[in-house]
């Protein structure tokens, strides 16, 4: 299984800022996916991120608010952009094994942001 | 509007007995059911799956049962532990490799002594 870390773990930010959130796997993977879990709710996807090409967003999601990078298979960004309080979520980075030809994703640990 | 639904929160079970974690979904589209475990402080993982052409997962302690009929998915962990005490998320694909999944809110479920 992929072992991910993200930094930061958690932050607090003041309204109309930017925080960029960092990806690691420790191997390459193809596809990398970017979830929100506003409090007390589901995991969201925001978008799946390529390499090589412009990352895909899912409705209600766009890349003026969530640009993404990917420059390669084994890293990825993701910065909320503008920030306001309804933006306070827990970031998660996720990868899959194209491999196991099956729908597991493994998670990073998550990025916890409050908005002030 | 949620495609996948867990209507329970959260559920309280005693040590050694069965805890059951509910989840429904409104697309018969879906082919491949997912059930994952989520510590505070920790991304979710993987616990057991199950795809459309089977009703009956079963991994160790925890078993998975998928009603097509009713759109219904099911948890099944027996006997419980108090490290079974965690946010459970089902998850739900189109089919079996396809990327995007689509999770329920989570039930928290907490095993006491």
């Amino acid at each position: 299984s992929a072992v991910i870390s993200q930094k930061p773990s958690r932050d607090i930010c003041q309204r109309g800022t930017s925080l960029t959130i960092q990806c690691q796997v420790d191997s390459q993977v193809t596809m990398m996916f970017w979830y929100r879990q506003q409090p007390g709710q589901s995991l969201t996807l925001i978008a799946t991120a390529n390499q090589g090409s412009e990352a895909t967003y899912e409705s209600g999601f766009v890349i003026d608010k969530f640009p993404i990078s990917r420059p390669n298979l084994t890293f990825s960004t993701l910065t909320v952009s503008n920030m306001s309080p309804e933006d306070s979520s827990i970031y998660l980075c996720s990868v899959t094994d194209p491999g196991q030809g099956n729908n597991e994703q493994f998670f990073g640990p998550g990025t916890r942001l409050t908005v002030l | 509007d949620q495609q996948v639904k867990q209507n329970s929160p959260s559920l309280s079970v005693q040590e050694g007995r069965i805890s059951i974690l509910n989840c429904d979904y409104t697309n018969s589209m879906f082919d491949y059911f997912l059930w994952y475990k989520k510590y505070p402080a920790e991304g979710p993982t993987f616990l057991i799956s199950i795809s459309s052409i089977k009703d009956k997962n079963e991994d160790g302690r925890f078993t998975v049962f998928l009603n097509k009929s009713a759109k219904h998915l099911s948890l099944h962990i027996v006997p419980s532990q108090p490290g079974d005490s965690a946010v459970y998320f089902c998850a739900v694909a189109r089919a079996q490799g396809a990327q995007k999944l689509v999770f329920g809110q989570g039930t928290r479920l907490t095993i006491n002594p």
